[in-house]
């Protein structure tokens, strides 16, 4: 079935150094994808989406590259900070016409000062 | 502004009462869902509908039920809470088609002692 993988449970930086989180994704044909970041106290909001049509996608400073040869999707983001502390979930668009998105559990970032 | 909101913020209960967490959202979306949220284990689909009076089975449906009375308010109701149910609830809505992404609100957090 379809499934989204997100290995890292929990990554811890200082800021100015460089993020990684490693997403792949299972399913037939080609599906939209999409980044979510968690705050503290909130719920989870789009941090970036990407289609077949566009294969990358970048916001905040976050960027995000669709890579159907290895079906993944990692998130990157070059310096992060302080405030980039929360937890991120990748997501992609259900293979069947549900409307549903499925998530991976989610990454914890901790960025240290 | 487009919004979802949740009510209550944080709820406590004892087992076996009877709990109703509401969800209202302004976007003029068809598609609403219930997840849970727990250490873990991520985001979980309990039920969602695609319209007023439709109600969808998620992965994790057990002791809960839900009710879509307009295309704004979606419902979720646990009428015989047990500690196992203690966990924190989003509500997201969504126009449904390929490519468009959630709006979560800020989350409803559910303790039964």
């Amino acid at each position: 079935g379809d499934s989204v993988i997100q290995m890292q449970g929990q990554v811890t930086l200082s800021e100015n150094d460089f993020l990684f989180i490693n997403c792949t994704y299972s399913t037939t044909g080609y599906p939209t994808l999409f980044w979510y970041v968690q705050y503290s106290g909130e719920g989870p909001q789009l941090l970036l989406q990407v289609t077949t049509a566009n294969n990358k996608g970048s916001s905040r400073g976050f960027e995000a590259t669709y890579d159907k040869g290895t079906t993944s999707f990692h998130l990157q983001k070059t310096s992060v900070q302080e405030i980039d502390s929360a937890v991120y979930y990748c997501a992609m668009r259900d293979g069947g016409n549900t409307g549903k998105l499925i998530f991976g559990l989610g990454t914890t970032l901790q960025v240290q000062p | 502004e487009a919004a979802v909101t949740q009510s209550p913020r944080n709820k406590v209960t004892v087992t076996g009462g009877n709990v109703t967490l509401s969800c209202r959202q302004t976007n003029s979306h068809n598609y609403m869902y219930w997840y849970r949220q727990d250490t873990g284990h991520g985001l979980r689909l309990i039920h969602y509908s695609y319209g007023a009076g439709n109600l969808q089975i998620g992965d994790v449906p057990d002791g809960y039920k839900a009710t879509r009375t307009t295309q704004e308010d979606f419902f979720l109701l646990l009428e015989l809470a047990s500690p196992s149910q203690t966990s924190l609830y989003f509500c997201a809505s969504s126009a449904g088609t390929a490519n468009s992404d959630y709006t979560f609100g800020s989350g409803t957090r559910l303790l039964v002692i």
